[in-house]
């Protein structure tokens, strides 16, 4: 199919890890991101891994790319109620008109219990 | 430096009308995307601008929907005659290149048609 596949809710206790998992569907993505919504505001880039790369860690943020599985998955390490918000998966994908889409997950929400 | 603003952040209208989106992207990104999120479904790609031009308008839904960019800065999306199924979160995105680090998005504009 054409979707990329995130779990719509996970909820994790203060202070635990998060992993949101995604799984994307085309093979020549190059570019594979991790977006934030929280409550009223707009997407945020928390972090974007390169298709060569199996790994990204960025301070409490670490992406795991499977390119053989095309499954993407962020996890946050000590998560804190300040990360309750939606995460949105996305692939780049090249339109064939001189430009590249973004393909969205639906988000996973994720809530933090203090 | 200031993001992506858009206006009006809401937007409530009757079936029939017409309706203006506005988008400023961050000063000096060539590159405009539009994008929409319909309730319950994924963000979409509408399209793309490389300053004033279109590059790719593949995303569009149908001809009620009109994107301007002139002078290459800001970006206007009209709709009309607005359909009670318009009804979203319309977001901006700007970015310096071809976006590939990833885009800043806008707060979006929530449009809703009764």
């Amino acid at each position: 199919g054409e979707d990329v596949e995130q779990s719509l809710f996970l909820s994790v206790r203060e202070g635990d890890s998060s992993v949101i998992n995604c799984t994307y569907t085309d093979s020549s993505s190059t570019y594979l991101y991790w977006y934030k919504q929280e409550p009223g505001a707009g997407l945020q880039l928390l972090t974007y891994i390169f298709s060569n790369m199996d790994m990204k860690q960025d301070q409490r943020l670490t992406v795991l790319l499977n390119k053989k599985d095309k499954h993407l998955s962020l996890r946050i390490a000590d998560t804190q109620t300040g990360d309750s918000a939606i995460y949105f998966c996305a692939e780049r994908r090249d339109s064939g008109a001189g430009s590249y889409q973004l393909t969205f997950g639906k988000g996973t929400k994720l809530s933090v219990i203090p | 430096e200031a993001g992506v603003t858009q206006f009006p952040s809401h937007s409530v209208i009757e079936k029939g009308q017409t309706v203006t989106l506005r988008c400023d992207p961050i000063s000096g990104h060539d590159n405009l995307y539009w994008y929409r999120r319909v309730m319950g479904k994924e963000i979409k790609f509408l399209l793309h601008f490389v300053k004033e031009s279109k590059q790719d308008e593949s995303g569009m839904p149908n001809n009620r929907f009109l994107a301007e960019r002139t002078g290459g800065t800001y970006s206007t999306l009209k709709v009309q005659p607005a359909e009670l199924e318009d009804s979203g979160v319309y977001f901006c995105a700007s970015s310096p290149g071809q976006g590939k680090y990833g885009y800043t998005f806008g707060s979006g504009t929530r449009l809703t048609v009764v």
